[in-house]
């Protein structure tokens, strides 16, 4: 059974990188032909795409966040992972990682991490 | 980039009610949409892929439809478990973008 689990610090200081790692059980990056996706939910907010990953490393990112955001893949330990830079409070959420599907490897999710609350604070 | 606008913001329903959410696309994105259901502090969960397939395991009461821009959730008979946040989601290309929910609540 497909499980996605997302692991980091709960809490990153003002002008800091946020760091997170999603690890993928029951599904292999490396052979799926997926782009595997982070989103985001500030508390009491919709939900934002941040960006996707295929397991060569291809990337698309939300244009808002481009410029402070990588999204990379280590296809040997079944995990893909995070990084925003210069975070500030706008950026506190609630950040999931999830897979697309069915019927498309790009576009909507049926499965999803429980997802990681950060907090931007000092 | 593809704005996805959803409405109504929230609605108050009884049990047994039927209702409508529409969610329109600020460019054609053929039937290239999602819908997602979230209950507080849990992951969105997938309804509806491709406008109007139901997701395995989903009720049926759930339907979708529309094409284009112009899209529909439908709830035939709404249960006491279906009070929750519903997002819609094009995948027609990236960015991909969500609408800004609609909260569905007691009357």
């Amino acid at each position: 059974q497909l499980q996605l689990q997302e692991s980091g610090p709960g809490l990153v200081k003002p002008s800091e990188t946020l760091s997170l790692t999603c690890t993928v059980s029951g599904d292999s990056i490396r052979s799926s032909s997926y782009y595997w996706g982070w989103i985001r939910q500030p508390p009491g907010k919709g939900l934002e795409w941040i960006g996707s990953i295929y397991y060569s490393g291809s990337t698309f990112y939300s244009p808002s966040l481009k410029s402070r955001v990588t999204i990379t893949v280590d296809t040997s330990k079944n995990q893909f992972f995070l990084r925003l830079t210069s975070v500030t409070a706008a950026d506190t959420a609630v950040y999931y990682c999830a897979r697309p599907g069915p019927g498309t490897v790009t576009g909507w999710f049926d499965s999803w991490g429980q997802g990681n609350l950060v907090t931007v604070s000092s | 980039d593809i704005q996805m606008t959803q409405s109504p913001s929230s609605v108050s329903a009884s049990v047994g009610d039927r209702v409508t959410i529409t969610c329109r696309a600020s460019q054609g994105i053929s039937s290239w949409l999602a819908w997602y259901q979230q209950e507080p502090g849990k992951a969105p969960k997938l309804l509806i892929y491709a406008a109007s397939t139901l997701q395995s395991g989903v009720p049926s009461r759930f339907s979708g439809s529309g094409s284009g821009t112009d899209f529909t959730l439908t709830i035939s008979s709404l249960q006491p478990e279906d009070f929750a946040t519903y997002y819609c989601q094009q995948a027609n290309s990236f960015p991909l973008t969500f609408g800004g929910g609609t909260k569905v609540e007691i009357k």
